[in-house]
This record gives structure tokens, C-alpha cells and sequence, in this order.
């Protein structure tokens, strides 16, 4: 079965930068692109930006172009997501799902990763 | 950019009820509209994709309707399990918007 399987909490300091993970497993790493999504503390969901993970292509929503940069080791069937110069405003958990067949969709998604920016 | 706008932002029902949650895109967005349901502390679930089409494993109560800019997510007979809230998304052009959320509790 499809698994995205993302690393654990952190906690940050402002400035700092901080690289979650997600793991994927079940199928073709290289054969759907990952996205990001950000949800704040009794918010709603923020889209990030899109990583095809076959040719390392990119595109970031612009309130995070400079912020947040996607990577992916294929040997690993593995995506990552840095984020930099980070601000309280920042705390967050931050998801990674799968964009599907079926027009682009977000059809399975990892379980979360709580990034908390504090002093 | 494409701005998402979901109502009710909120709502209360009860058990049995037909409940319907409407979506308006800021331009056409053909049928790139996807609804996702999220209960508190886990990860969205995706529901609907392409309008109306039904995710998976996901109960035939739940329907979607619509095209261009005005999409509408049914659930024919309400349950207690869908307790959550409710999100739209376009994806038919990045960046890929979501609506703000419909927040759906049972009576």
C-alpha cells in the first residue's frame, strides 16, 4: 500500500533552519510528483510548492520562494523539505502528499510533522 | 493567483441530514476541484477529485458536483463520523489554493 512516512517533531530557535523528511513506499517514487502543505495551529491547509522527483524540478508558491527549498535522494525514495531563517510564525506542521492521477489531486499524504519556532 | 471561497465556514447538523458545502473559484478552473476531509489531529483524507469523482474506499454518501468556477461537496445522509472539516482545492493551476475550511459538527 502507498505510504508517505515523514520524520518527527522539531524544535527550533528563530533563525535556525530545520529538513523534514518523507519517506515513500508502495510505489514508483519517480513517478508522482510531491507537494508540501503547511497548516498552522487551528488553521486551515497553505500549499507550498510541487517537487517532481524524477528530474528534481520545482515550483513554490511565492510567500515561500527563498523560504523552503524541496530535494529528494531517489535511492531512498525520499523527499525533503528546508526550511530557513526561521520565525515563530513558522510553527506549523508541515505535510507531504502525493499528487495523483486523477487531475492532480493530493491522493495520500504523510502523517504530519510539527515544526515548533521558539526562544 | 486562484482564490478558493468555501461556505458555510461552518455548520451544524444532524444525523440523517442532507448537508451540502459549496466552493467558488475566483476563474474557471474547469474541473481541477478536489474535497478533502480532515478530523482533528490527523492528516487531510482526499475525498473527491475532478468534481465529482469518489476517492477510493470513500462511502457513496459523499458527492461532488459542479464546473467552471461554482463546485458544491453532498453528503446525503449525515453521519457521526463526518464530524471534520471540509476543504476544497483547486488544482488546475499552481499555486495550488485551498479554500479556508467548512467546519462540520454533529448535532
Amino acid at each position: 500500500q502507498v505510504l508517505l512516512v515523514q520524520s518527527g517533531a522539531e524544535v527550533r530557535q528563530p533563525g535556525d533552519s530545520v529538513k523534514v523528511s518523507c519517506k515513500a513506499s508502495g510505489y514508483t517514487f519517480t513517478s508522482y510528483d510531491i507537494n508540501w502543505v503547511r497548516q498552522a495551529s487551528g488553521q486551515g491547509l497553505e500549499w507550498m510548492g510541487w517537487m517532481n522527483p524524477n528530474t528534481g524540478n520545482t515550483g513554490y508558491a511565492q510567500n515561500f520562494q527563498g523560504k523552503f527549498t524541496m530535494t529528494r535522494d531517489t535511492s531512498i525514495s525520499t523527499a525533503y523539505m528546508e526550511l530557513s531563517s526561521l520565525r515563530s510564525e513558522d510553527t506549523a506542521v508541515y505535510y507531504c502528499a502525493r499528487e495523483g492521477d486523477g487531475y492532480n489531486s493530493l491522493d495520500f499524504w504523510g502523517q504530519g510533522t510539527l515544526v515548533t519556532v521558539s526562544s | 493567483d486562484i482564490q478558493m471561497t468555501q461556505s458555510p465556514s461552518s455548520l451544524s447538523a444532524s444525523v440523517g441530514d442532507r448537508v451540502t458545502i459549496t466552493c467558488r473559484a475566483s476563474q474557471s478552473i474547469t474541473r481541477y476541484l478536489n474535497w478533502y476531509q480532515q478530523k482533528p489531529g490527523k492528516a487531510p483524507k482526499l475525498l473527491i477529485y475532478g468534481a465529482s469523482s469518489l476517492q477510493g474506499g470513500v462511502p457513496s454518501r459523499f458527492s461532488g458536483s459542479g464546473s467552471g468556477t461554482d463546485f458544491t461537496l453532498t453528503i446525503s445522509s449525515l453521519q457521526p463520523e463526518d464530524s471534520a472539516t471540509y476543504y476544497c482545492q483547486q488544482t488546475y493551476s499552481t499555486p495550488y489554493s485551498f479554500g479556508q475550511g467548512t467546519k462540520l459538527e454533529i448535532k
